[in-house]
């Protein structure tokens, strides 16, 4: 079946413009997190949700970054004002229940350069 | 804060021959779990650890969760230039605590024929 897949692949920007991040997850996975991964550096965690709403949002670092997710399926991550050390890999990921030991599955990314 | 330490981070071998990469950290975790991510592509599970002191093998690969659950090996045997990519251990959630992932920094590992 068909695994997370996220759009745009690319996103190059400018410095002070908004962007949009899209992550369509598995179907039927309740769960949903959002990582950040720099160069050089492991995933960073974001925000998870747990259906519609954000069971966790402690890893946004600062007001800059919003996501949603209004139908319990698709999210979007949401970066105001953006900075040029927002410039990351952007992963989404889905899980069946988000529970316990529950696999996540990622998708590709999303490359955002802010220049 | 949780951390999680992998070492070493950069690794270049020829066929044929075994290494191990550690990743330690000074917290417990309910789980360890071991990624293998590719250049474009995000991190693929490549299996988890739950009991303290629990040895699993996948083919070449033998991980490893230490007693206290907060250290966790991989050992790869034989490696081929398939096995190249980026190595990420990730902690899983706390009891108690948010689902998110913990992730070290990752050791790249190049196998050259």
């Amino acid at each position: 079946g068909a695994g997370v897949s996220q759009t745009p692949s690319n996103k190059v920007t400018e410095k002070g413009k908004y962007v949009e991040l899209r992550c369509d997850p598995i179907s039927g996975h309740t769960a949903l997190y959002w990582y950040r991964q720099s160069l050089g550096q492991g995933p960073e965690f974001l925000i998870y949700f747990q259906g519609t709403g954000a069971a966790d949002d402690s890893g946004l670092p600062n007001d800059r970054f919003f996501a949603v997710r209004p139908e319990g399926s698709v999210s979007t991550l949401k970066i105001q004002r953006t900075e040029r050390g927002d410039s990351a890999v952007y992963l989404c990921a889905s899980s069946l229940t988000g529970g316990g030991v529950d696999t996540q599955y990622f998708g590709p990314g999303t490359r955002l350069t802010v220049l | 804060t949780q951390l999680l330490e992998q070492s070493p981070q950069f690794l270049s071998i020829q066929e044929g021959e075994n290494l191990t990469v550690y990743c330690n950290s000074s917290s417990v975790f309910s789980s360890l779990q071991w990624y293998r991510q590719e250049p474009g592509e995000g991190p693929v599970l490549l299996v988890t650890v739950v009991t303290g002191g629990e040895v699993k093998k996948l083919k070449r690969l033998t991980f490893q969760f230490g007693d206290a659950r907060k250290d966790s090996s991989l050992h790869i045997t034989a490696a081929q230039p398939g096995d190249t990519g980026l190595y990420l251990c990730a902690g899983g959630p706390a009891q108690g605590g948010s689902e998110k992932l913990v992730f070290g920094k990752g050791m790249k590992l190049t196998v050259n024929p």
